[in-house]
């Protein structure tokens, strides 16, 4: 299997404009989550879907920010306008219902707002 | 709510045991993983707990005590490629598939 594949690997943006993120998951695997990585906060949680459906978005920061899994194969994070502060390392990992929760992580998209 | 404390860094001698500990305060424990992070990279899955007691793998072992709160991650013969954060995780049953991350401890491995 490929792995979970995330695209772009590195994004450079300038302030307002906007900015969507995909991903990929594991074939097969029910659960997708969107992480955000900093140096400050360390990795946190935006939001996950089950069987395409989101279950919990309480880490999305704001407004700015949406998430979409049409199917099962495919999901976009997307931010709306950007700012300086979202800059970071956007996470996407997948896991399988009853594979003991362990969630596989794509290689990542590094943002950077200017 | 979850509350994990690990230490932010830790250095030892390439060869030497290396022993990270995670400590956490969560309703509904489910299950507590270790992840490895090498700078610039995703985490990898490293290893998974729900019981008690010791679980080896290789050079590394977890161990886990549910009653105390308390995991740690051993890290034998070191190498230099273990130089990385170490993430501690946990897993509840308020939040199916969900993981609550630590903040992570780096480990410098020294020649």
């Amino acid at each position: 299997d490929a792995g979970v594949i995330q695209s772009p690997r590195h994004e450079v943006t300038e302030m307002g404009q906007e900015v969507t993120l995909r991903c990929k998951p594991i074939s097969g695997h029910d659960y997708l989550f969107w992480y955000r990585q900093t140096m400050m906060r360390g990795l946190e949680l935006l939001i996950y879907f089950n069987n395409n459906v989101p279950i919990d978005d309480s880490g999305m920061p704001e407004d700015r920010f949406s998430a979409k899994m049409p199917n099962a194969s495919f999901s976009t994070l997307k931010i709306q306008p950007s700012e300086p502060r979202d800059s970071a390392v956007y996470f996407c990992a997948s896991s399988s219902n009853g594979d003991t929760d362990t969630q596989y992580f794509g290689p990542g998209t590094r943002l950077t707002v200017l | 709510g979850q509350n994990i404390d690990q230490p932010t860094e830790m250095t030892a001698t390439e060869g030497a045991i290396v022993q990270i500990n995670c400590t956490y305060q969560t309703s509904g424990f489910n299950g507590l993983f270790w992840y490895q992070q090498h700078a610039g990279e995703a985490p990898t899955f490293l290893s998974y707990n729900v019981l008690d007691g010791l679980e080896e793998k290789g050079r590394f072992s977890s161990f886990l005590s549910r009653s105390k709160g308390y995991s740690y991650l051993l890290l034998k013969e070191l190498q230099m490629k273990d130089s990385a954060s170490y993430l501690c995780a946990v897993t509840s049953t308020d939040s199916w598939g969900k993981l609550q991350f630590g903040a992570g401890t780096q480990v410098v491995v020294t020649p």
